[in-house]
């Protein structure tokens, strides 16, 4: 199946900086999504990308679609203690289908210090 | 807004013990979803489902069954329990099959 490299595994940032992360791939894909995983709790959509090219902001958080749609990037600006998480992307192949085709990336685990 | 709610939160099976995870949405969303998450490995889908009466497999379905009566209940059925199945299970509906998923909280499982 599909496979989607994150990058990095973890992060570990003071307060205040900002962060980056990215996923690639071998394929093409039509839709990236990132969420957030907070500890005990489901995954939430944090941004949905459709579109090659695509830049969407949500508060601090800025996630791109890449060009080549091999790729996409979050960035989160000014972190704050409550961005501690786990931040997943998903795609969903250029082969098209619907959401049972969604492939999640490990995830990238923040850890922010006050 | 209760969104997507599984039961039961935590749960201990022995080997070779069955149990049902419960699912259930109140957002009347047609698609649902199980994926079950390992330290370090994402998401994978088991099995899901595009309404009620209509299921199908997943990236991971061995081991596991489900069910789908009605729009609101999404049951994962585990059968002969495995120390392989030690996970957390999550969860998800979706609208339409494509766009957000919705996720519940998770039922951490440990079978020993």
């Amino acid at each position: 199946g599909q496979q989607l490299n994150q990058s990095p595994q973890s992060m570990f940032i003071q307060e205040g900086e900002d962060v980056s992360m990215n996923c690639t791939s071998s394929s093409i894909f039509n839709t990236w999504l990132w969420y957030k995983q907070e500890p005990g709790e489901g995954p939430v959509l944090l941004i949905a990308l459709y579109k090659a090219g695509e830049l969407t902001s949500n508060g601090r958080l800025t996630a791109q679609f890449g060009i080549t749609r091999k790729d996409s990037f979050l960035n989160i600006s000014a972190s704050i203690p409550s961005d501690v998480g786990i931040y997943f992307c998903a795609g969903l192949p250029n082969s098209g289908g619907s959401n049972y085709k969604l492939t999640f990336g490990k995830g990238t685990l923040l850890t922010v210090n006050p | 807004n209760a969104g997507v709610t599984q039961t039961p939160k935590f749960r201990i099976l022995k080997i070779g013990q069955s149990m049902t995870l419960q699912c259930a949405q109140d957002m009347n969303h047609n698609y649902m979803y199980w994926y079950r998450q390992d330290p370090g490995m994402g998401l994978k889908l088991i099995y899901y489902s595009v309404g009620a009466g209509i299921t199908d497999k997943g990236e991971v379905p061995n081991g596991y069954n489900v069910s789908r009566s009605t729009t609101e209940d999404f049951p994962l059925r585990l059968e002969l329990a495995a120390p392989s199945q030690t996970s957390v299970y999550f969860c998800a509906s979706s609208t339409a099959g494509i766009g957000a998923l919705h996720f519940g909280n998770g039922t951490r499982l440990t079978v020993t």
